[in-house]
């Protein structure tokens, strides 16, 4: 059965701050991993990732991938209230029509 | 830019109601997925959908039903509403060959009494 596994839960930081968002996974097949940002409405999209160790960046956010041990990580530099979401991870694998199977979600809180 | 809408942001129904859910999207998509999502499990996918009258159980099926009669639409049906039904609905759709990209819908919240 595909696994994701996100960390923290939640994080409680103030603007200015970095934060690191963890993704492990365990996906037969894989093919993407994908970040979603939610805040109350549609999760958006944010990066899909197929290759291990290429940066994609985003204006303060990046991600990279690691496919030999299995996680990705997000990062927000200059965090600001407006970062303030859920951000979801993701992996499409397996052999349907891109399924994806979701972590629990990141609760990111930021205050001024 | 992809537009994909459902009928409801908010609804309210009693145990043992027969509900629908409906999504629409514009984009000519042959891949539509419905997940719920409650706090602290993420999106879990319920079904989904690669072509017109097609649907494959993901991995909460049990209590939900399926109906894709036309490309654009692919409704959710709760037979019987129970109230651990309450949850976040979801819905998405992805063009087949875009590697796992997948377009939301706003989400409905159902509330089951």
């Amino acid at each position: 059965e595909d696994k994701v596994v996100q960390s923290p839960l939640s994080l409680v930081v103030h603007e200015g701050d970095t934060v690191t968002l963890n993704c492990s996974y365990e996906v037969t097949n894989f093919r993407s991993l994908l970040w979603y940002k939610q805040e109350k409405k549609a999760p958006t999209f944010l990066f899909m990732l197929t290759s291990s160790g290429i940066e994609k960046k985003s204006g303060r956010l990046s991600s990279i991938l690691d496919k030999k041990e299995l996680f990705s990580i997000l990062n927000i530099t200059a965090t600001q209230t407006g970062d303030s979401a859920i951000y979801l991870c993701a992996v499409a694998g397996g052999t349907s029509y891109g399924k994806l199977t979701f972590g629990q979600g990141t609760i990111l809180t930021v205050h001024p | 830019d992809v537009k994909v809408t459902q009928s409801s942001r908010y609804l309210v129904k009693r145990t043992g109601e027969k509900v629908f859910l409906e999504c629409v999207q514009d984009m000519d998509h042959e891949n539509m997925f419905w997940y719920r999502q409650d706090p602290g499990l993420g999106l879990r996918l319920i079904y989904f959908s690669y072509d017109v009258k097609m649907k494959e159980k993901g991995d909460i099926p049990e209590g939900y039903s399926v109906s894709r009669e036309k490309k654009e639409r692919f409704s959710l049906i709760l037979e019987s509403a129970s109230t651990n039904q309450t949850s976040m609905y979801l819905c998405a759709s992805r063009p087949t060959g875009a590697r796992g990209t997948q377009y939301f819908g706003p989400g409905t919240r159902l509330l089951v009494l």
